[in-house]
């Protein structure tokens, strides 16, 4: 399997502008996870699906931030407008659902992002 | 609120040795799974360990084991033999809030030196 995929890799744009990150799962995973790493606030989960389905969104910090998750391979966390604020780094991860909870996610390589 | 607390924000270990990353958790779930990540400078999340709770055996992964103490709600991760490789950012989670979403701790930084 070729694990989860990202794109792109790294990021750079100017404040204001639109950003779109991709997300391919781990075919067959029920589960979705974006997170965003920062110095400052470490790993947070931002929001998190389950057979496409949004279930907690609680984490996306602002209504700039948006997610979706059309079909069972493909997710995207947008961005509009962008701020320097935003320049962290932003991994998908995706799992199976085990009788005990879920199970390992794994993630992908995650996107770097800079907001000029 | 935090829910994961790693305690300390780095380590050092001479290559070869043992060394010990402590964290602690706190959960309402009965039934649950810890894991323990490890992030090298290629920032790649990669997993180390994942403990079952309901198990009383603790989870041992070559060289990785760890010391669950359920009642404790700790869950400490043991490197033997460690390697220059091994050199990394460590993290602990643990379930919160539902057995779906799991909250990290801040992150062990593990050196490893000659």
């Amino acid at each position: 399997d070729a694990g989860v995929i990202q794109s792109p890799r790294h990021e750079v744009t100017e404040m204001g502008q639109e950003v779109t990150l991709r997300c391919k799962p781990i075919s067959g995973h029920d589960y979705l996870f974006w997170y965003r790493q920062t110095m400052m606030r470490g790993l947070e989960l931002l929001i998190y699906f389950n057979n496409n389905v949004p279930i907690d969104d609680s984490g996306m910090p602002e209504d700039r931030f948006s997610a979706k998750m059309p079909n069972a391979s493909f997710s995207t966390l947008k961005i509009q407008p962008s701020e320097p604020r935003d320049s962290a780094v932003y991994f998908c991860a995706s799992s199976l659902v085990l009788a005990g909870g879920t199970d390992t996610q794994y993630f992908g390589p995650g996107t770097r992002l800079t907001v000029l | 609120a935090q829910t994961v607390t790693q305690s300390q924000p780095e380590m050092s270990v001479q290559e070869a040795e043992t060394v010990t990353l402590s964290c602690t958790y706190d959960t309402s779930e009965s039934d649950y799974y810890l894991f323990w990540y490890k992030q090298p400078p290629s920032r790649q999340m990669i997993l180390v360990i994942r403990q079952e709770a309901y198990k009383q055996q603790n989870a041992t992964e070559n060289r990785f084991s760890v010391n669950f103490q359920k009642a404790a709600k700790s869950f400490s991760l043991k490197i033997s033999d460690s390697q220059l490789g091994d050199a990394a950012m460590y993290f602990c989670a643990s379930p919160t809030g539902t057995a779906s979403k799991l909250t990290f701790g801040t992150g062990t930084r593990l050196q490893v030196t000659l």
